[in-house]
């Protein structure tokens, strides 16, 4: 079963821009949620992360936004420019605490 | 310090052969997880070992094993591979477990054919 589900498959953004990306889960019983960067060839990196407690982080140019009444969290990117053009994905972990459930991948390219 | 690193690069199997792939994970890391990413999909979690010891296993059949070495490093072991088993395999450590600050290799991309 499909418990992530992250939006836009793919996203193009002129340098400069804001590059938002959103991530819907179905079970509430999760208690960390990464962003992951992956560029082509090379193992995903742990861009930013947030536990539910707290409503937004921000890191620099990232920001991670949650909503935890509609089961949503969201990555912007402000200022984007083409170094920030990869493939992002959200994970979610299970109480469980060994294993991080993923989403599909959003493949940003910024535009210079 | 050498981030986590995965051998081989590449790897083309025929459909019922076995494979082994190694991690050794950063130093200092005592947890190893792997992970397989099919292409245009997110990672998918296999194991994960702690101390030696698993401590957690995805939605893998049998055919899939692996196992820590006292100095951390890991194999992951497919057996009777099937074309379905073509992917990227992704080995992330991390110093104790669990899901927080994981690092991961580059991965190993295998083609069954």
């Amino acid at each position: 079963q499909q418990q992530v589900k992250q939006s836009p498959q793919s996203l193009i953004v002129q340098k400069g821009g804001i590059s938002i990306i959103n991530c819907a889960y179905e079970n509430t019983a999760f208690d960390y949620f990464p962003w992951y960067q992956q560029f082509p060839g090379k193992g995903p990196a742990l861009l930013i992360a947030i536990r539910p407690d707290v409503s937004e982080k921000k890191e620099g140019r990232f920001t991670i936004s949650f909503n935890k009444s509609a089961k949503q969290f969201s990555l912007h990117i402000m200022d984007s420019q083409p170094g920030d053009s990869a493939t992002y994905f959200c994970a979610v972990r299970p109480d469980s605490n060994y294993q991080l459930i993923w989403g599909a991948g959003t493949k940003l390219i910024i535009k210079p | 310090d050498a981030g986590v690193t995965q051998s081989p690069t590449h790897l083309i199997k025929t459909r019922g052969q076995q494979v082994t792939l190694r991690c050794s994970p950063i130093s200092g890391h005592k947890s190893v997880s792997w992970y397989q990413q099919v292409l245009g999909q997110g990672p998918q979690f296999i194991f994960q070992y702690y101390e030696k010891e698993e401590r957690g296993r995805g939605n893998f059949p049998d055919r899939f094993s692996a196992r820590q070495f006292p100095n951390y490093s890991s194999e992951l072991n497919v057996n009777a591979l099937l074309l379905g088993d073509s992917a990227l395999y992704l080995c992330a450590s991390n110093l104790a477990g669990g899901t927080y600050e994981q690092y991961f290799g580059p991965g190993t991309r295998l083609t069954v054919t």
